[in-house]
């Protein structure tokens, strides 16, 4: 079955506690991206990559990190999570931007305390 | 820039129509539309590229028109299940720089 994963899907951590969540796809997709949900504010785009070891900024990139040394895997790393931070995370890929679909994670629920 | 979406909630008896506008202020090569479930990630509906070409759900329909860098879904004799929240998404000239627009919350009633 064709699917992005996340892993976990639901995580509480502390201020400053570095953490990392887990994106895989097994569709061979060249286009992964991470956004954050916010209400009322939509899906703000953090971090995108083209391809492997190709990755650029999106909307709010700040206090994210990412790296794409695999295909399949888009891991998202805080480095020192803050409050400001706790949102519901959506890992997402595609073929290519701009004419192709989007397959979304299930999302994570981050808590920040 | 995010796209503007409106309404930014809409409230509809079954069978009833709705339109749901997404508009940019910079030129696009494709506009995308997602709903999004309550608690469930974002799902894809249709893709509206620059020159007319459509890709997407059979029961929903949508416009883009280049020109004002503006797009319209069209749901037609709404089910329950169209409920959840729309987003529409915007791809610039060169096909990059993807953002989603805030959403238009939509609930369909018995």
């Amino acid at each position: 079955e064709a699917q992005v994963t996340q892993n976990p899907r639901y995580l509480i951590t502390v201020t400053g506690k570095k953490l990392t969540v887990t994106c895989s796809q097994n569709m061979n997709h060249e286009y992964m991206s991470w956004y954050r949900q916010d209400p009322g504010l939509g899906l703000r785009q953090i971090y995108y990559s083209m391809n492997v070891e190709v990755t650029d900024k999106g909307d709010v990139p700040e206090g994210y990190k990412v790296s794409r040394k695999e295909k399949r895997n888009f891991p998202l790393i805080l480095e020192s999570p803050s409050p400001n931070q706790t949102s519901l995370y959506f890992c997402a890929s595609s073929t290519g931007t701009g004419r192709y679909e989007q397959y979304f994670g299930p999302g994570t629920r981050l808590t920040v305390t | 820039q995010q796209p503007v979406q409106s309404p930014q909630a809409v409230i509809l008896r079954e069978g009833e129509d709705a339109v749901i506008n997404c508009s940019s202020s910079k030129a696009l090569y494709s506009v995308h539309w997602y709903r999004q479930k309550h608690g469930e990630a974002p799902v894809f509906l249709m893709i509206l590229l620059k020159g007319g070409e459509q890709k997407g759900h059979e029961k929903i329909s949508a416009s883009f028109n280049e020109k004002k860098q503006q797009s319209s879904l069209y749901l037609t004799a709404s089910q329950l299940s169209y409920s959840g929240t729309y987003f529409c998404g915007t791809a610039d000239n060169y096909g990059q720089n993807f953002v989603f627009g805030p959403g238009t919350r939509l609930s369909v009633l018995p």
